[in-house]
């Protein structure tokens, strides 16, 4: 299948700083997912981008699809606790038939 | 509120028995999924259904199958089940191939 590299793997942060994460793909996407995991919980989705360079915004969250579609970023301004959990990307070519999802970011908000 | 429901939220069973995970959406979707996710791997997909009685592999479809007899219902089926299937399962579905799924709250399944 193909590899879709998150980064970073895991964050530590203060209550109140803003977080990046970013996914990149080895082969060009038309449509970019973004998923939040609660623990103990399925993934839920935060954001949908078709369009390379769109930028989407969702409460404190905008996320891009890259010029080259090849990636797209996530950013969470101001994070609050609640905002604890994995984030998944997940991406879809024309000549497949599923989402490819990465390996996830582990963002840990402390109060 | 619109969902996808699967059966058990914790599973143990012993080596070499057959397990069934449950999967149920009251969305009227016509595609399913299975994945199974673990720490460092991400989500990959088992197999999916893009319509009754249909199925395709994913990435990692050994030791696995499904069924799918009623359109809300998809089933994974461990024929043998191994100490290393030990997983969460995510099943989820969509209306289309290329919009995003609605994912279930996940089974973590320990095989012993």
């Amino acid at each position: 299948g193909q590899q879709l590299n998150q980064s970073p793997q895991s964050m530590f942060i203060q209550e109140g700083e803003d977080v990046s994460m970013n996914c990149t793909s080895s082969s060009i996407f038309n449509t970019w997912l973004w998923y939040k995991q609660d623990p103990g919980e399925g993934p839920v989705l935060l954001i949908a981008l078709y369009k390379a360079g769109e930028l989407t915004s969702n409460g404190r969250l905008t996320a891009q699809f890259g010029i080259t579609r090849k990636d797209s970023f996530l950013n969470i301004s101001a994070s609050i606790p609640s905002d604890v959990g994995i984030y998944f990307c997940a991406g879809h070519s024309n000549t497949g038939n599923q989402f490819y999802f990465g390996t996830g970011t582990s963002l840990t908000v402390i109060p | 509120d619109v969902k996808v429901t699967q059966s058990s939220r914790y599973l143990v069973k012993r080596t070499g028995e057959k397990v069934f995970l449950e999967c149920v959406q009251d969305m009227d979707h016509e595609n399913m999924f299975w994945y199974r996710q673990d720490p460092g791997l991400g989500l990959r997909l088992i197999y999916f259904s893009y319509d009754v009685k249909m199925k395709e592999k994913g990435d990692i479809p050994e030791g696995y199958s499904v069924s799918r007899e009623k359109k809300e219902r998809f089933s994974l089926i461990l024929e043998s089940a191994s100490t290393n299937q030990t997983s969460m399962y995510l099943c989820a579905s969509s209306p289309s191939l290329v919009t995003g799924y609605t994912f279930g709250s996940g089974t973590r399944l320990t095989v012993v």
